[in-house]
């Protein structure tokens, strides 16, 4: 059964700091997805990654893959303040399959 | 992307009562599924609507208390019956389109309050 772990749960943060949250997923998946939430919205996607090695990159955001390591990572470079939010990864159950198994979501607060 | 409308967006109900919630996709869409987010957790997948037929349930999900309609490729519900205080969350309704090549998208979701 597949299970997704994320950590921390909460990260507070300076503006300007740099920060990973990590995302590790406990069978094969063949893809890893990152989605954002803020307080009363619904998920937003942030990256795709499909296939071992993948990186995406968009503003101060990154986020990688290892599949063999079954496990992705979310970067944070140089937080501000907008990036405030809770960060949701969710890999897919099977191939080929939009259902999704979450993670527990990252709090993240950047402090002025 | 698709564009998802939800209705309600919020509603306080009675327990013993039942809320019936819309999902309504500006295009046809392959997929269609409904996902619970509790207060302050993640999401979990409760089924997923089928198009003319019996939705699929996930383990711990069951007809009788979340009867789920999809009469075509555009529109779905979710029907969260006889209301108790633990049914409090938000439901969202999310899309894929086949093939799979994107990430599926999700509606702005409606939170309910069973009091």
């Amino acid at each position: 059964e597949l299970k997704v772990e994320q950590n921390p749960l909460f990260l507070s943060m300076q503006e300007g700091k740099n920060y990973t949250i990590y995302c590790n997923y406990s069978t094969t998946s063949d893809r890893l997805y990152w989605y954002r939430q803020d307080p009363g919205k619904s998920l937003e996607s942030l990256f795709v990654l499909l296939s071992n090695g993948a990186v995406k990159q968009e503003g101060r955001l990154m986020a990688s893959l290892d599949t063999k390591a079954r496990l992705s990572t979310l970067h944070i470079t140089a937080a501000v303040h907008d990036l405030s939010a809770t960060y949701f990864c969710a890999a897919s159950r099977g191939s080929g399959t939009y259902k999704y198994i979450f993670g527990t979501g990252t709090r993240l607060k950047v402090l002025a | 992307s698709a564009v998802i409308s939800q209705k309600p967006s919020r509603d306080i109900c009675q327990r013993g009562t039942s809320l019936t919630i819309q999902c309504q996709v500006d295009s046809q869409v392959t997929m269609m599924f409904w996902y619970r987010q509790q207060p302050g957790q993640s999401l979990t997948l409760i089924a997923t609507a089928n198009q003319g037929s019996e939705a699929t349930y996930e383990s711990g999900f069951v007809i009788d208390k979340f009867p789920i309609s999809r009469p075509n490729l555009t529109f779905s519900t979710l029907t969260v019956s006889n209301m108790s205080p633990e049914d409090s969350s938000i439901y969202l309704c999310s899309v894929g389109q086949a093939p799979m090549n994107t990430e599926a998208f999700f509606g702005q979701g409606t939170r309910l309050t069973v009091v």
